[in-house]
């Protein structure tokens, strides 16, 4: 079965670029997704189709996707984007999510 | 204002049934593609299962086939999961979402039901 696999962590100081992996083989020929879930609450989409934001996410939200594997960056992170990050694509159609990243901004 | 509302979890013990359901609003469901997501407690996201618009083609993960169902009825733009032969391995938060576009990105989620399976 397909598989996707996330760091489980990633720390990053206020105002920084926070970089977040997401590998599966031959990713780049799939469409990536992100999706950030504070705690307690449920999932909400960040980037679709590997680049594209939805209405309402911030511009410093952008991704990218090719090869191997797809990254979310946050840049000029800021303490609200502190959540769990899940990558999510799909095989055939059966849908595939990451192990989630927890970003913690110091 | 997209709502998507889930209710019918609860406590149910081994090898018993549930049926969820997922009421909308905000969107044109009946051309939606619609999706089961559910999440363990402490655990990470997985996908459940998908239904098409008229409901002509569904898609599961392989530990839930043969014992979940997805349906919906787009006169009340409702989706349902029933759920039968429920093991504990099945307990944790179920999400509905819609999927969007043709990459089928989860647009919209709802705030999750709870479903417990213990004895």
């Amino acid at each position: 079965s397909y598989e996707l696999t996330q760091p489980p962590s990633v720390s990053v100081s206020p105002g920084q670029t926070a970089t977040i992996t997401c590998s599966g083989d031959k990713l780049g020929d799939k469409y990536a997704s992100w999706y950030r879930q504070r705690p307690g609450q449920s999932p909400v989409l960040v980037i679709y189709q590997d680049t594209k934001r939805p209405s309402g996410i911030p511009e410093r939200f952008s991704g990218s996707n090719s090869g191997n594997t797809a990254t979310l960056t946050i840049s000029g992170t800021q303490a609200m984007d502190e959540a769990d990050y899940y990558c999510q694509a799909w095989d055939s159609s059966t849908g595939v999510f990451g192990g989630g990243t927890k970003l913690t901004v110091l | 204002e997209v709502h998507l509302v889930e209710s019918g979890g609860g406590l149910v013990q081994p090898g018993g049934s549930l049926r969820l359901s997922c009421v909308t609003s905000g969107f044109t469901f009946s051309i939606s593609w619609m999706s089961w997501v559910r999440q363990a407690p402490g655990k990470g996201l997985e996908w459940v299962a998908n239904i098409k618009q008229d409901g002509g083609e569904r898609y599961y993960v392989d530990s839930v086939k043969g014992r979940f169902t997805i349906s919906r009825d787009n006169a009340k733009n409702s989706l349902y999961l029933q759920m039968n032969s429920l093991r504990a391995e099945d307990t944790a938060v179920y999400y509905c979402a819609s999927l969007g576009g043709n990459s089928w990105q989860f647009d919209y989620w709802g705030q999750g039901t709870l479903v417990t399976v213990s004895s």
